[in-house]
């Protein structure tokens, strides 16, 4: 069974310019969700999907970050216009969930993606 | 609201010597608690969680809800354990989203 994917793996922009992430969940999972870390600083949650719901967008640090799941399988998360504190590594997990998602349900991580914006 | 905090960014031990990797969290209510590792080039798995009471890979952690303490221990370390480890929180009244810390990068020489 293939893991959660992201593309792409690495993405280098200037500041100003926009950049859009995708995440392909495990099939089947309906929670999704978007860290990031920033150079060393801790992993930090940004959203979380339960299908194409948004069901905490607490994370999401400004209105430049756009999510999205339409029809509830793959992410995208846009960043626009991208600043230089947004470089990190962004990742993608997913479990399987039963509505709303269990506090405590495994989590399956994507590869991330590096951002670095100049 | 609720924090994560690993003391040690790197620790080095050698092979077949025990290893401690600290944990703490601040939350007063019912957390659940994980262990993740990221190895070398390789994505973040989980290793383990608290309320499986597993060993996984020769590697415990005991939930100290006095201490607020997580902490993952092995008695012997091998070399294949040199990773990056992060300890991890999730709660109930917010979902199933977690908490980490800064993680803790260890080192096993030979």
């Amino acid at each position: 069974e293939a893991g959660v994917t992201q593309f792409p793996s690495h993405s280098v922009i200037e500041k100003g310019q926009t950049v859009t992430l995708r995440c392909d969940p495990i099939s089947g999972h309906d929670n999704l969700y978007w860290y990031r870390r920033v150079m060393g600083k801790e992993i930090k949650f940004l959203l979380h999907f339960v299908k194409e719901s948004k069901q905490d967008e607490s994370g999401m640090p400004n209105n430049r970050f756009l999510a999205e799941r339409t029809g509830g399988t793959y992410s995208t998360l846009k960043v626009q216009p991208a600043e230089l504190e947004d470089s990190g590594v962004y990742f993608c997990a997913s479990s399987q969930g039963v509505g709303t998602g269990n506090y405590g349900e495994t989590q399956y991580f994507g590869p991330g993606t590096r951002l670095l914006v100049l | 609201a609720q924090r994560v905090t690993q003391p040690e960014k790197l620790l080095s031990v050698f092979k077949g010597a025990p290893v401690e990797l600290k944990c703490n969290y601040s939350y007063s209510g019912s957390p659940e608690l994980f262990w993740y590792v990221q190895y070398s080039r390789q994505r973040l798995q989980l290793l383990l969680r608290h309320i499986s009471r597993e060993s996984i890979k020769g590697f415990t952690a005991d939930l100290n809800k006095g201490e607020t303490s997580f902490h993952l221990k092995k008695p012997f370390a091998q070399e294949e354990d040199s990773a990056m480890y992060y300890c991890a929180l999730s709660e109930e009244t917010s979902g199933s989203r977690l908490t980490f810390g800064e993680g803790t990068q260890l080192t096993v020489n030979p």
